[in-house]
């Protein structure tokens, strides 16, 4: 079983602090993302990894940077967390392709709150 | 062109009904079209998903109805249980890095 861990399933920071949100799996994927899950909007990709220490904007970028130095470690950093980052969210991962198949496995999320 | 429009918001069946889920696309580049499943408190987990060069997909009793012209694909829940509530999610791919996901739809199903 694959198993995607995020290092908090509940977080309170204030305006101006800097988060990390850390993300580990166990199953040496090369690819892992980041989402962030708000009603309405459904999942928001803000940033993924194809390798270590690689990295790529996804929709939502702004406000957010990443770190990836070990393959099965992948981290969202709020530089200045704002109230409007307040959200779910949620780690992926993914192997290489098996048949047609490019499964996503998703973490359990973390939900932060931003006051 | 990027979004996956995905209807409806909500959804509220009864036990052994046949709810069904609606999602449309602009980006002919599309190639693959999965739905994940989301448990309170869970991540997504995928379900079920489907290539366009096929019009149905069938996994137990959830169904993938794809319309390659109208550019819209749907999921068939059959004898739907309360097991089912969830959220569910379509998404679309076009280069298998990125999924554009839908904005969601609360199933409930109801004993």
């Amino acid at each position: 079983d694959v198993k995607v861990t995020q290092s908090s399933r509940y977080l309170v920071k204030r305006t101006g602090e800097k988060v990390f949100l850390e993300c580990v799996q166990d199953m040496d994927h090369e690819n892992m993302f980041w989402y962030r899950q708000d009603p309405g909007l459904g999942l928001r990709l803000i940033y993924f990894s194809y390798d270590v220490k690689m990295k790529e904007k996804g929709d939502i970028p702004e406000g957010y940077s990443v770190s990836r130095e070990k393959k099965e470690r992948f981290s969202l950093i709020l530089e200045s967390a704002s109230t409007n980052q307040t959200s779910m969210y949620l780690c992926a991962t993914r192997g290489p392709r098996r048949g047609s198949s490019y499964e996503q496995y998703f973490g359990p999320g973390t939900r932060l709150t931003v006051t | 062109q990027q979004q996956v429009k995905q209807s409806p918001q909500s959804l509220i069946v009864q036990k052994g009904g046949i709810p069904i889920i609606n999602c449309a696309y602009e980006n002919t580049a599309f190639d693959y079209f999965p739905w994940y499943q989301q448990f309170p408190g869970k991540g997504p987990a995928l379900l079920i998903a489907i290539r366009p060069d096929v019009s149905e997909k069938k996994e137990g009793r959830f169904t993938i109805s794809f319309n390659k012209s109208a550019k819209q694909f749907s999921l068939h829940i059959m004898d739907s249980q309360p097991g089912d509530s969830a959220t569910y999610f379509c998404a679309a791919s076009y280069n298998t890095d990125k999924l554009i996901f839908g904005t969601g739809t609360r199933l409930q199903v109801f004993p």
